[in-house]
């Protein structure tokens, strides 16, 4: 168990929906980091919040939107979502950012039908 | 390099021998590279994190060397077992983080 949680573990909806997946990190750590890993791709990064302010961006759709709260969680909403948008999506924590070890949390599930 | 990529793909290793894979990098604006070890229905956990060029780093029969020069990092297994089975990633990590596609290692008992 790393302490990185996330909820839910299985997401399930239609197309052209709109999710919330929410991301609590470990205890102490300030950056959260949200990964998409789909079946024909890898791990891909899309953003990193650090203390609350956005500190990275990689390859997220304008679509897709996060956050990060005063306590820390961090939450990635998912709007018109399309087929291709089904992948497990990792959240992770670290103590501030670049070099430091990240710690992975579970995954949630996103299948869009 | 414009990609992390990894090498080989996949890899076969008889338990009890010694094995190493490469991950190669974009060497320009490069911050540190990552390492972490994934195994099937579970979630990446960390090996490594790397920053200075010549850096070596071990953890247990697992080290890691870095030459940031020239784009490689390589990760090394001595007296494989069957628990090191998994997918090995790197991720590179400049302004954003890319990750290579992963090198699979089968333990042959």
């Amino acid at each position: 168990d790393s302490g990185v949680t996330q909820t839910p573990k299985h997401l399930i909806t239609a197309t052209g929906q709109r999710v919330t997946l929410r991301c609590s990190p470990r205890s102490g750590d300030l950056s959260v980091y949200w990964y998409q890993q789909s079946l024909d791709q890898g791990l891909q990064f899309l953003i990193q919040y650090y203390n609350g302010e956005e500190r990275a961006k990689g390859n997220i759709l304008e679509r897709f939107s996060a956050q990060q709260f005063p306590d820390l969680h961090s939450e990635l909403n998912l709007s018109s979502l399309e087929l291709g948008d089904s992948a497990l999506y990792f959240c992770a924590s670290s103590v501030e950012g670049l070099a430091d070890e990240q710690y992975f949390g579970p995954g949630t599930r996103l299948t869009v039908t | 390099i414009l990609n992390v990529e990894q090498s080989p793909q996949s890899l076969h290793v008889q338990e009890g021998d010694s094995t190493n894979f490469t991950c190669s990098f974009p060497s320009s604006n490069f911050y540190a590279l990552h390492w972490y070890r994934w195994e099937t229905a579970k979630s990446p956990e960390a090996l490594f994190v790397m920053t200075l060029n010549g850096d070596e780093k071990k953890k247990g029969r697992i080290s890691a060397t870095l030459n940031t020069k020239e784009g490689y990092s390589y990760l090394y297994i001595k007296g494989s077992q069957p628990e090191d089975s998994a997918t090995y990633l790197c991720a590179s990590r400049d302004d954003k983080i890319i990750f290579g596609k992963g090198t699979r290692l089968h333990i042959l008992p």
